[in-house]
């Protein structure tokens, strides 16, 4: 199955900042997937990142709040932007290979 | 919407001991899996299961996906073991979206 290296692995970062979050895979994949978990909650999908065309967005989500790129088959950035302490979590992409494949995660703490 | 609900929500075991994790899912799943979720947050992947059952060393994974339920066995139970398990299942249709169970919180005590 595909390996995904995700960086940063944490960061605690200023409220009204931005941060980029990099995932790179070692196979051409056709989706990426973004996910979200609340402290102590379950994964939310953010959106889904395909190559070529903009990404789709999951209600409750939006794309001036998480804009993601997708410049090639094996390589996605989703940004938090304008970051507020609600936006604390752990951020995870995903790819379909073998079932599903995480990255490790970005630990994201807003102060 | 879809709901994939796990119990129980909490569990404490002591070193040794067994347990089953339990996983219903409101409707056909064709992508089924159990992930361990570790301290550090990191998600390894358990079992890639849509149907049948699977075993891999102390941890083994039944799903009967005509009765929406999938369950998942851990015997003879280590520290290492703690931490959140979660189930995900794929829903039919041009969506490849995967939609995460509430999760089950496995302590074990030494």
């Amino acid at each position: 199955s595909a390996v995904i290296s995700q960086k940063p692995s944490r960061d605690i970062c200023q409220r009204g900042t931005s941060l980029t979050i990099q995932c790179q895979v070692d196979s051409q994949v056709t989706m990426m997937f973004w996910y979200r978990q609340q402290p102590g909650q379950s994964l939310t999908l953010i959106a889904t990142a395909n190559q070529g065309s903009e990404a789709t967005y999951e209600s409750g989500f939006v794309i001036d709040k998480f804009p993601i790129s997708r410049p090639n088959l094996t390589f996605s950035t989703l940004t938090v932007s304008n970051m507020s302490p609600e936006d604390s979590s752990i951020y995870l992409c995903s790819v379909q290979s073998d079932g599903y494949t995480f990255g490790s995660g970005t630990r994201l703490t807003v102060v | 919407g879809i709901q994939v609900e796990q119990s129980p929500p909490d569990l404490i075991l002591q070193e040794g001991a067994n347990s089953t994790l339990r996983c219903n899912f409101s409707d056909s799943v064709n992508n089924l899996q159990w992930f361990h979720q570790n301290p550090w947050g990191q998600l390894i992947n358990l079992f890639y299961i849509p149907s049948g059952t699977k075993q891999n060393g102390r941890l083994s994974a039944t799903t009967v996906a005509t009765e929406r339920y999938s369950l998942l066995y851990i015997s003879s139970s280590q520290t290492t073991d703690s931490g959140v398990y979660f189930c995900a299942g794929r829903y039919g249709g041009a969506t490849n979206k995967l939609i995460f169970g509430t999760g089950t919180l496995l302590a074990v005590q030494p």
